[in-house]
């Protein structure tokens, strides 16, 4: 079975651009969570959705963040406009729930703000 | 709101050797999970833990869900060069779906 698919896996870009980072879950899980990790704050949680609902969004740092889950196969993370501090690697992870807390984590998207 | 202390932050140990790392909480978890990292990868799942008192074990690897539901503990056996790599716990507390992570060990093996 394939595992959680992120893209891209890097991406570089200038501040002020917009960037959009894109997971598929694990087909047959309902709840995907998107992480940050850095040195400094390690994995943090941004934000998560159970049944393509988001359900608690409050470690989204600001505005600029945003969260789609538009169905039950895709995921966007949003950041307009970037700055040099997101730069970080963004994680997403999904979970079967109804009972079961094991997430399993993408392979990452590293972003580079310049 | 809830923390989770992982210690240690790192660990350099002799290939052979066993190795030990916990992390502890001030509230009350109702699950553990045990993840380890290699360099651009994400965190893969070792272990997972339900029951408080609950011994589990994959492979070389044997984790606890402490008796107090506020720690659990992770041993190595037999430290093999692929265990290098950084180890995360993570617990979920009262919220239906959300984990909250520990800061890492890091452990790096002499060949």
């Amino acid at each position: 079975d394939a595992g959680v698919i992120q893209s891209p896996r890097h991406e570089v870009t200038e501040m002020g651009q917009e960037v959009t980072l894109r997971c598929k879950p694990i087909s047959g899980h309902n709840s995907l969570f998107w992480y940050r990790q850095t040195m400094m704050r390690g994995l943090e949680l941004l934000i998560y959705f159970n049944n393509n609902v988001p359900i608690d969004d409050s470690g989204m740092p600001e505005d600029r963040f945003s969260a789609k889950m538009p169905n039950a196969s895709f995921s966007t993370l949003k950041i307009q406009p970037s700055e040099p501090r997101d730069s970080a690697v963004y994680f997403c992870a999904s979970s079967k729930g109804q009972g079961t807390y094991e997430q399993y984590f993408g392979p990452g998207t590293r972003l580079t703000v310049t | 709101g809830q923390q989770l202390n992982q210690s240690p932050q790192s660990m350099f140990i002799q290939e052979g050797e066993d190795v030990s790392m916990n992390c502890t909480s001030s509230s009350i978890f109702n699950t553990w999970l045990w993840y380890k990292q290699e360099p651009g990868e994400g965190p893969v799942l070792l272990i997972a833990l339900y029951k408080a008192g609950e011994l589990t074990s994959n492979g070389r690897l044997t984790a606890q869900f402490g008796i107090t539901r506020k720690d659990s503990f992770l041993n190595i056996s037999a430290s093999i060069p692929s265990d290098v790599g950084i180890y995360f716990c993570a617990g979920r507390g009262s919220s239906a779906s959300k984990i909250i992570f520990g800061s890492g060990t890091r452990l790096s093996i002499r060949p």
